[in-house]
């Protein structure tokens, strides 16, 4: 069993639809949860950060963790073309330097 | 803009012929990371560089080499590449110790295509 299980999908959604993006982790450990995106042919770039259960909003971006259930979610509203792309989510224990990486969620906003 | 550079961005080699890749940072991080990711997979860590102390992954083949002689630039030497190391190769960087809202900031990657 993968420590992060993400569907790879891949998802297609109409421009304007809220999109909800899910991993599920084993390791009880974890503390820190980052959304990566990833455009094609491109480095993943930070899109949200969040420290142990709770939300955290940025703009049209809302991350949640749900450590009871090991349940993380990135809410995409208003979703744009612009918005396609590979989303990772990835995660790490307290004073850990390696970060664990889901498989990534390839996304598409069709206009 | 502090950043992560990665030269070159797409790469071709022989099969067996020895390639280096190229990472450098303005961040001043203290740690660079190689990772390997291949199509609709995770990154995969291959190894890092704490300061000048090197950490390789017990999964690494031996065949994957690192540098880093400065902490501004560090490189991914892969001495006789197969055809299985064909893959994007991501170089980031992070401050030790990660702490609040560090987190590790990647470059564009290197695309290996090995022939």
């Amino acid at each position: 069993q993968k420590e992060v299980e993400q569907d790879p999908g891949p998802l297609s959604v109409p421009e304007g639809a809220i999109v909800s993006l899910n991993c599920t982790y084993s390791n009880s450990a974890f503390q820190y949860f980052m959304w990566y995106r990833q455009y094609s042919r491109k480095g993943p770039e930070l899109l949200m950060y969040t420290y142990s259960s709770g939300n955290k909003e940025d703009g049209r971006f809302t991350a949640q963790v749900d450590k009871s259930s090991k349940y993380i979610s990135l809410f995409i509203r208003d979703s744009q073309p612009s918005d396609s792309a590979t989303y990772l989510c990835a995660m790490r224990i307290q004073g850990a330097q390696k970060l664990v990486f889901g498989q990534g969620t390839r996304l598409t906003i069709n206009p | 803009d502090a950043m992560v550079i990665q030269n070159p961005r797409y790469q071709v080699t022989q099969f067996g012929k020895p390639v280096t890749l190229s990472c450098s940072q303005t961040l001043n991080h203290n740690v660079m990371y190689w990772y390997q990711q291949k199509s609709s997979q995770a990154p995969k860590l291959l190894f890092h560089y704490y300061d000048k102390d090197f950490n390789n992954e017990a999964d690494t083949p031996d065949n994957f080499q690192s540098r880093r002689p400065n902490t501004s630039f560090c490189f991914l030497d892969i001495r006789s590449p197969g055809l299985g190391d064909a893959a994007m190769y991501l170089c980031a960087t992070s401050r030790v110790p990660l702490g609040g809202t560090d987190t590790q900031y990647f470059g564009p990657g290197t695309r290996l295509t090995v022939l």
